[in-house]
């Protein structure tokens, strides 16, 4: 059956320094996102994605965030510049069709130092 | 601004008891629903969805749910469960109408413990 896969699992970085997670969506889906986890809390939505552009954002998702779907497979979330509060699971998701589910991936853990 | 509140954090049950894990949202318009499941060390993955239609739907695994729209309701049950239901469980929300992103807005997530 088609995953979504995500890569690193876990990533440490120091705060200040660029990271990029990197997500494979099923092959023929069309809508994809971001959402984050911070421990204990909430999966929050960060961004969605459609049509090679930006569809809707979070308050959450300011400058130093970015996306990227660079080559028809892979759709990457970028953080500038990191701070000690973007520790988190982040998850990729996507979808074929409007009304459809979500599949999502196993995350990211990403600590910030 | 929409929330989706799970009313139990930590859920710690005998096996072969019944579950009921409570779901209530605050989107006054139309709906769809889900709840999705994360066992330990795997990614989220659907139990069960709403769309339209009979209000009580079935999903995977022996798992129910019932929207209630008076009530703003999407409760989750199963009438027996098993050790292997040990997970975390989230509800999660999206506005019912086309050209809408589809963001879901989840829950803050109930941790199932199933006493062997």
């Amino acid at each position: 059956e088609p995953e979504v896969t995500q890569t690193p699992s876990h990533q440490v970085t120091q705060m200040g320094q660029e990271v990029i997670l990197r997500c494979v969506p099923i092959s023929n889906h069309l809508y994809f996102y971001w959402y984050r986890q911070i421990l204990g809390q909430k999966v929050e939505f960060l961004v969605s994605f459609y049509n090679n552009e930006i569809s809707e954002k979070s308050e959450i998702f300011d400058d130093q965030f970015s996306v990227e779907r660079p080559d028809g497979s892979n759709f990457t979330l970028k953080i500038r510049s990191t701070k000690l509060e973007d520790s988190a699971m982040y998850f990729c998701a996507s979808k074929t069709q409007d009304f459809y589910e979500q599949f999502f991936g196993p995350g990211t853990r990403l600590t910030v130092l | 601004a929409q929330s989706v509140s799970q009313h139990n954090h930590h859920v710690i049950l005998s096996e072969a008891a019944s579950l009921e894990l409570g779901c209530n949202y605050s989107y006054g318009g139309t709906v769809n629903l889900f709840w999705y499941v994360q066992y330990p060390g795997q990614h989220l993955q659907l139990l069960l969805k709403y769309f339209s239609g009979d209000p009580l739907v079935k999903g995977i695994k022996g798992f129910e749910a019932e929207f209630i729209k008076s009530k703003f309701s999407f409760n989750l049950r199963k009438p027996s469960v098993q050790w292997s239901d040990t997970a975390e469980y989230f509800c999660a929300v999206r506005r019912g109408y086309s050209g809408n992103t589809g963001k879901l807005i989840f829950g803050q997530g109930t941790t199932l413990q199933v006493k062997p």
